[in-house]
């Protein structure tokens, strides 16, 4: 099956950093979202994604299907971004395969 | 309902009892999935639905789990006999079908089980 891999697994920010979060897939996908997973557990979609370009405020979010991996842009980090970020790929199956997450925690 | 709810949100049970938990999908959402997410790693898939039938049920941990959802909207999903390592939070997620092609999924709070 397809594997998704998640960097980095881990990151520490201050309050008005920006960061990178990376998405790499072994196979072509025709289904790419972003979750964000906050404190409390509630996983809330980001991003559907599977080619292109989208923003949405601070949250920005590119997948380069041929290349095989999609990146989330943070701008201006605040607390309330503090959680764990998951990339999920579908390959022609209907199901979701969750990566292993990138663990977000930004300091005031 | 504005979004997907799932109960009971917390479940305590002890080793061998058999557990029910349910989700209420967003109105008019034709698929519905169930996940389950274990302490410290991203969400596993169990199973799908697609209005009543259900389509995949290859992410079943074993013969003991069993999920229906009987008239295409509110889904059970059940536990039988169960064992510590069904200690987990299930998640319910629904989307609509689109033409086009996939859509945004929206997932629940969960139910976080504990088997003791």
């Amino acid at each position: 099956g397809i594997q998704v891999e998640q960097s980095p697994p881990d990151l520490i920010l201050q309050e008005g950093a920006n960061s990178t979060l990376r998405c790499n897939f072994s196979d072509s996908v025709n289904n790419l979202q972003w979750f964000h997973q906050n404190p409390w557990g509630q996983l809330i979609n980001l991003f559907y994604i599977p080619s292109g370009t989208k923003q949405n405020g601070r949250l920005s979010a590119t997948t380069v299907a041929t290349e095989r991996y999609s990146l989330l842009y943070i701008s201006s980090s605040q607390t309330t971004d503090s959680g764990v970020y998951f990339c999920a790929v579908e390959r022609n199956t209907d199901k979701l395969i969750f990566g292993t997450g990138t663990r977000l925690q930004v300091f005031p | 309902g504005a979004g997907v709810s799932q109960s009971p949100r917390y479940k305590v049970a002890k080793r061998g009892q058999d557990v029910a938990l349910r989700c209420d999908p967003i109105s008019g959402h034709v698929s519905l999935f169930w996940y389950q997410q274990a302490l410290g790693q991203g969400p596993e898939f169990l199973t799908y639905f697609q209005n009543e039938a259900q389509l995949d049920k290859s992410g079943l941990p074993s013969d003991r789990f069993f999920a229906e959802r009987p008239e295409g909207s509110v889904s059970t999903l059940k536990i039988q006999r169960t064992q510590q390592e069904d200690s987990a939070v299930y998640l319910c997620a629904s989307s609509t079908i689109e033409i086009q092609g996939p859509s945004p999924l929206h997932f629940g709070n969960g139910t976080r089980l504990t088997v003791t």
